[in-house]
């Protein structure tokens, strides 16, 4: 169980392009999901926690404009990279937790590995 | 400030025992995470500590001081494919996790 689903698991595009990435929790519900980057060969990096039905919260330093989160569902968040540049190349996860507070762990989507050209 | 602490790299013989420190500080606790990542690929869970003491979950074990503020993950009859990194991540008392930066481990022949 808690399987965490993220589609598309790699993009190539030109700069300046907008790309969206799904992140889905495919056998539970998730109030709350997480996105995450990681640059090569460094930690994870806590970009904004995705929050059903009202808005996200972002870490400090990232552009709520430039990274944009819908937590449509239950079950489905997205992240919408708005006018991609190449210092936006990097892996992107997602996770979610079967519990919306307590000590469930995180559950991890495969990550996307965008690179902008 | 919340804080976590791992070495950066250890080098490991297979068929060895290998043990990962983390010390952490963070506002309040509810339980500390270890997580393996592989290179390219997305963190995968491990364990769970929140009581002092030592799990045991086939080759790996995790052990907590809740006083000392410490963890450390063994992984034991270590294989190539445990070649990866570990990532200690703490729990704050808001139900965030707190993550490290991670432990390299290259396992040699």
């Amino acid at each position: 169980g808690a399987v965490v689903s993220q589609h598309p698991s790699w993009v190539i595009c030109k700069s300046g392009t907008s790309v969206k990435i799904e992140c889905r929790s495919l056998d539970f519900q998730a109030t709350t999901m997480f996105w995450y980057r990681q640059f090569p060969k460094q930690s994870l990096m806590l970009m904004a926690t995705s929050n059903e039905g009202s808005k996200a919260t972002y870490e400090q330093g990232v552009e709520k404009d430039k990274f944009l989160i819908n937590h449509a569902s239950l079950t489905l968040s997205t992240l919408t990279v708005t006018s991609a540049h190449p210092e936006d190349s990097s892996f992107y996860i997602c996770s979610a937790r079967v519990e919306e507070k307590g000590n469930q762990p995180q559950h991890f989507g495969d990550g996307t590995r965008l690179s902008i050209l | 400030g919340q804080n976590i602490d791992q070495p950066t790299e250890m080098t490991a013989t297979e068929g060895a025992i290998v043990q990962i420190n983390c010390t952490y500080q963070t506002s309040g606790f509810n339980g500390l995470f270890w997580y393996q990542q592989h290179a390219g690929e997305a963190p995968t869970f491990l364990s769970y500590n929140v009581l002092d003491g030592l799990e045991e979950k086939g080759r790996f074990s995790s052990f907590l001081s809740r006083s000392k503020g410490y963890s450390y993950l063994l992984l034991k009859e270590l294989q190539m494919k445990d070649s990866a990194s570990y990532l200690c991540a703490s729990l704050d008392s808001n139900y965030q996790l707190i993550w490290g930066a991670g432990t390299k481990l290259i396992i040699k022949p």
